[in-house]
């Protein structure tokens, strides 16, 4: 299975800040097939990021993703309020061995 | 719009089967072509796929649970459903089931259900 590794395991800024969370995999994901989900408290993971560059339907802008192979990045262009949260990445590109990293968590400082 | 909602016991005893149903509304399962998922969520594991099921009843498992899984699609009920035998605590966390994205067998997932919380505890 490919194990995808987050970094950092907490992140701490405040509103208006950049945010930048990494993914790195064990093996190189294949044709990018690397999303990225939100997740609010008591709440499903939410899509954000899709194919390591695409947003996912009524995503803002702010949020964008990048990358390939086995290191990929999702960026918070200004930190927003309700952008602290837990964020996980996950890869499609083993479509038999489904795997997500450990999460992110993205704290307001 | 498309809904899901699980449910199912929120007590298991180990070494018994956890079974959980996935109710599908705003949408059918027949022939919708999509791969439809149940995901779990534990504090010692994370975010795990259980596997994936199409309407026509074809599955694929995570191959960590594959021997102790089942699931399948009653499309006649629009549901899914999800068996895990043998429990035991590292089975305890919160069950989701979720479409995905695109109509391919490994894929992302953009419709989520809210979520069960199951606990396995005599």
């Amino acid at each position: 299975d490919i194990v995808l590794t987050q970094s950092p395991g907490t992140l701490s800024l405040s509103p208006g800040e950049r945010a930048t969370l990494s993914c790195r995999a064990s093996q190189s994901v294949s044709r990018s097939y690397l999303a990225w989900y939100q997740q609010r408290p008591g709440q499903a993971p939410r899509l954000l990021i899709y194919g390591a560059s695409s947003r996912a339907t009524g995503i803002p802008d702010r949020f964008s993703g990048s990358g390939s192979g086995t290191d990929f990045t999702l960026t918070i262009s200004r930190l927003e309020p309700e952008d602290f949260a837990v964020y996980y990445c996950q890869q499609y590109g083993d479509s038999l061995a489904l795997t997500f990293g450990q999460g992110t968590r993205l704290e307001n400082k | 719009q498309l809904q899901l909602q699980e449910s199912g016991p929120g007590l298991v005893k180990p070494s018994e089967t956890l079974s959980l149903t996935c109710s599908v509304s705003g949408g059918s399962i027949r022939g919708s072509s999509y791969y439809w998922a149940w995901i779990r969520q534990s504090p010692g594991k994370g975010l795990e796929w259980i596997g994936t099921v199409y309407y026509n009843g074809t599955t694929h498992c995570n191959p960590s649970l594959k021997s102790r899984v089942t699931i399948s699609a009653d499309t006649s009920k629009n549901q899914l459903s999800v068996k895990l035998n043998s429990v035991t605590a590292a089975d305890t966390g919160v069950y989701y089931c979720a479409r995905p994205r695109g109509l391919w067998v490994g894929e992302m997932w953009d419709v989520w259900g809210q979520g069960t919380t199951v606990t396995v505890s005599s």
